[in-house]
């Protein structure tokens, strides 16, 4: 098993819809959970840190479920320039962060 | 942005050739990172520095020799590289805080391409 899972994707949802991706990580242990966006041939950037009592920015909102070990990322009201790809990462050892393969996103008019 | 900065930008090279990448971060960091981005797969640490030690080593062939003379700068020195070893080296700062990783800011990385 994977020490951290992404949906597998791809997701293709039409401008303005509800979307959420889920990531489950093996480690109990964890302590650390973060939601980055990385773009075509571009480098990975942080969109959101996850807390345990979830957190919201704007449209996205992020949930910690420590029981059954998984974080989500819920995008309300999609826009175009949403389409990227999302990387769950978990520190799964203190130190070390661990990134999931990533979930590919696509926005359509 | 320029937080963290990594030259070059592309590098093509044969498997005998020696070539280094470069990473710089001005942030104020303590701890820097390689990563490296194959084709359709996730990425994989390569390696952890923190405070100028390096902390971690994933297991990576010893081909790929880093180094980090202090906290602002990164190194990857590459020799007798091997087709597969072509890929996105992606170099990453966090502050870093004892029991928990940070945020980590990634540079733009080197599209490395192994002949």
């Amino acid at each position: 098993r994977k020490e951290v899972e992404q949906d597998p994707g791809p997701f293709n949802v039409p401008e303005g819809a509800t979307v959420a991706f889920n990531c489950t990580y093996s480690n109990s242990a964890s302590q650390s959970f973060f939601w980055y966006r990385q773009d075509c041939r571009k480098e990975p950037k942080l969109l959101m840190s996850v807390y345990s009592s979830g957190n919201e920015d704007g449209r996205f909102t992020a949930q910690l479920n420590r029981a059954s070990q998984y974080i989500s990322l819920l995008i309300r009201d999609s826009k175009l320039s949403d389409s990227a790809t999302y990387l769950c990462v978990v520190d799964t050892n203190a130190g070390k962060s661990t990134f999931g393969d990533g979930t590919t996103l696509t926005v359509k008019p | 942005e320029t937080g963290v900065t990594q030259t070059p930008r592309h590098l093509v090279m044969g498997m005998t050739n020696k070539k280094s990448l470069k990473c710089e971060q001005h942030l104020g960091h303590n701890a820097m990172y390689w990563y490296k981005q194959s084709a359709k797969k996730p990425l994989e640490l390569m390696f952890v520095y923190n405070f100028k030690e390096q902390t971690e080593n994933n297991s990576v062939p010893s081909r790929f020799s880093p180094e980090c003379p202090n906290s602002s700068h990164l190194f990857l020195h590459l020799h007798t590289l091997q087709p597969e070893d072509s890929a996105l080296y992606l170099c990453a700062s966090s502050p870093w805080t004892s029991g928990s990783i940070d945020t980590q800011y990634f540079g733009p990385g080197t599209r490395l391409t192994v002949l």
